[in-house]
């Protein structure tokens, strides 16, 4: 089982600041990587797949990059309604793993 | 617009069954993989059951040979029957749609949640 590592565990950013997440896997999954939001209360929202694609009608302020083991995901300039747990998900090898989440609050 | 809509979910004993279901609008569950994920109360995500198209399905480990995934094509629903449950199944159930080109999942149900304690 492929293994995902996701630091910090909880950011505290300055609204306008950027936050950066990282995950890291613990074997090679190329470019297989998905980033989601968690709102309280709220379903996953898929935001990045393929490491860096945008998913539809997700803003520009969101971005990611890596492949291989590292990766991160980049939110330009922080605002409240990004305030949620972000997690990253491989879909390189059976099972489908997820990170254990990032929370993002505000500074 | 694509909905995914989770019911089914309540207290139940442990060793109890109990048969989620997800029904779907605005696209076609046959034409498309489908899946199921957990979130334990206040943890994180995990993986569960996907469904092919084909009809191919995966399990995770903690539910392999006690789940199962299946879909009703005339009602457009997705299923999970769950049996042999176990208090570390208590968590919110999602069903979710595999992405068009991707292994991953591009739109969500709300949820439903399942608790499993005596």
């Amino acid at each position: 089982e492929i293994v995902m590592t996701q630091s910090p565990a909880t950011l505290s950013v300055s609204p306008g600041e950027r936050a950066t997440l990282s995950c890291r896997a613990s074997q090679n999954i190329g470019s297989n990587l998905a980033w989601f939001q968690q709102k309280p209360g709220q379903a996953p929202r898929l935001l990045i797949f393929r490491a860096s694609t945008r998913a539809t009608g997700i803003p520009g302020g969101f971005s990611g990059s890596g492949s291989g083991t590292e990766f991160t995901l980049t939110i330009s300039s922080l605002q409240s309604e990004d305030v949620a747990v972000y997690y990253c998900q491989q879909y390189k090898n059976w099972p489908l793993t997820f990170g254990q989440g990032t929370k993002v609050e505000i500074k | 617009e694509v909905q995914l809509v989770e019911t089914g979910g309540g207290l139940i004993q442990p060793g109890g069954s109990l048969r989620l279901s997800c029904a779907a609008s605005g696209f076609t569950v046959s034409s498309n993989h489908m899946g199921w994920v957990r979130q334990a109360p206040g943890k994180g995500l995990e993986w569960v059951s996907v469904l092919y198209t084909g009809g191919t399905t995966y399990y995770a480990d903690s539910v392999k040979g006690r789940f199962t995934i299946s879909r009703d094509d005339s009602k457009n629903t997705l299923y999970v029957q769950m049996n042999s449950l176990r208090a570390e199944d208590t968590a919110v159930y999602y069903c979710a749609k595999r992405h068009s080109s991707d292994w991953t999942f591009d739109h969500w149900g709300q949820g439903t949640l399942v608790t499993v304690s005596s």
